[in-house]
């Protein structure tokens, strides 16, 4: 099944205490992406890759890094959690091709995030 | 600046009726149009987009939506609501001169349908 995976889905920590959040896909996609969820606003881009090795920031990218070091694979890391940074956290994959704008992201099931 | 609005927080419809959900954007030029649909827990599933060509669009479940240039609008549709269609609906662009490939998100507006 074509899918995009995250874990953990829920997490509850404290402030500074460095944790990552994994996201995998198995449809071979070069475009991944996080965003986060936060009540009235929507959904902001905290970072996104277009391939192995390339990532750039979003709107929002204080206080996160990401790495893709394997084509599937895209974490996101918090170094120094703080509390403005509770949210739902979701990671999305695409295939940005000759058609590449208009292709479809597919979400995960999202990470609840909270920093105590 | 780039942005989309749902100017309803809350939609609530019976049962049978038709229900519509909307959204008006702001972006430059031409861009491509989604919704998607967040259950509770679960993540956002796509629904449908407006790439170019026929300004009516139909997607899953039985919604589709209307593109209006003029009115920079793109308003989810369905002729018969089911209980089932309660959920969160995100309407998002993005801009095709935009190479993050980013999409830019409404607030969302929570539909209610009631038996």
């Amino acid at each position: 099944e074509a899918q995009v995976t995250q874990n953990p889905r829920y997490l509850i920590t404290v402030t500074g205490k460095k944790l990552t959040v994994t996201c995998s896909q198995n449809m071979n996609h070069e475009y991944m992406s996080w965003y986060r969820q936060d009540p009235g606003l929507g959904l902001r881009q905290i970072y996104y890759s277009m391939n192995v090795e390339v990532t750039d920031k979003g709107d929002v990218p204080e206080g996160y890094k990401v790495s893709r070091k394997e084509k599937r694979n895209f974490p996101l890391i918090l170094e120094s959690p703080s509390p403005n940074q509770t949210s739902l956290y979701f990671c999305a994959s695409s295939r940005p091709g000759l058609a590449a704008s208009t292709d479809t992201q597919y979400f995960g099931p999202g990470t609840r995030l909270t920093v105590l | 600046a780039q942005s989309v609005a749902q100017p309803e927080d809350q939609v609530n419809v019976a049962e049978g009726n038709p229900l519509t959900v909307k959204c008006t954007y702001s972006v430059s030029g031409n861009p491509y149009l989604f919704w998607y649909v967040q259950y509770p827990n679960r993540g956002l599933q796509f629904l449908l987009k407006y790439i170019t060509g026929d300004n009516l669009v139909k997607g899953s479940y039985g919604f589709e939506a209307e593109f209006n240039k003029s009115q920079t609008s793109f308003h989810l549709k369905k002729p018969s609501a089911l209980v089932s269609d309660s959920a969160l609906y995100f309407c998002a662009v993005r801009d095709r001169m935009d190479s993050s490939y980013k999409l830019i998100f409404g607030s969302g507006t929570r539909l209610l349908v009631r038996p």
